[in-house]
């Protein structure tokens, strides 16, 4: 069955410092796609970055990089030099054979001025 | 940029009404998605269509039904609502594949009463 597993329910960062969320998913198709969104306060679901299980390099976007290993099958997101605004709850979420998307349970980062 | 527009940001409807969820998406997607978002559920998928007059039951279908009659737009109704579906609800759309990352609308906030 696939699975999406985030362990950190929530975290405290300071500001300006980096974070990473962690992610490992569970899944026996052989092509994957691996996304991160980001949920504000205000409810709209933003899409952060994405990773394919084929892609030799990590996803990279801004301030925003994947860090994929996938014989360990995880999928964590770096966020570099934090700001007030990345306080969000982040969700990581698997798309596979059957093209619906997995969601795991997200994680509440909070940045500390 | 891809738009999702969901019609109502905040809804407020009585028990045993029937109520019209509206999604409009500009990106000629053939993907398109209702979630309902429950603290401590997480996202449950409650229909999804790959095309149009398709429908596919999602997680938690029962109480809704879908419409999609033209591509660019999926209705959620809810046939008599009751109070156990106060909820945030959630349009998305993508394309097809594993890479395709869904978009969101920014959610109706329905309240049944």
């Amino acid at each position: 069955a696939q699975k999406i597993t985030q362990t950190q329910p929530g975290m405290f960062v300071q500001e300006k410092e980096a974070v990473t969320l962690d992610c490992t998913y569970d899944t026996s198709d052989p092509s994957y796609g691996l996304f991160w969104y980001k949920q504000p306060s205000s409810g709209e679901m933003i899409f952060l970055i994405y990773q394919g299980s084929y892609d030799q390099q990590n996803a990279t976007e801004g301030r925003y990089s994947l860090n994929f290993q996938k014989a360990r099958k995880s999928a964590n997101l770096v966020i570099s030099a934090s700001q007030l605004g990345d306080s969000a709850m982040y969700f990581c979420a698997m798309r596979g054979s059957n093209y619906q998307l997995i969601w795991g349970a997200g994680t509440k980062l909070i940045i500390k001025p | 940029d891809v738009k999702v527009t969901q019609s109502s940001r905040y809804l407020v409807k009585r028990t045993g009404e029937k109520v019209f969820l509206e999604c409009v998406q500009d990106m000629d997607h053939e993907n398109m998605f209702w979630y309902r978002q429950d603290p401590g559920l997480g996202l449950r998928l409650i229909y999804f269509s790959y095309d149009v007059k398709m429908k596919e039951k999602g997680d938690i279908p029962e109480g809704y039904s879908v419409s999609r009659e033209k591509k660019e737009r999926f209705s959620l109704i809810l046939e008599s609502a009751s109070t156990n579906q106060t909820s945030m609800y959630l349009c998305a759309s993508s394309f097809e594949g594993v890479n395709s990352p869904l978009h969101f609308g920014n959610g109706t906030r329905l309240t049944v009463t």
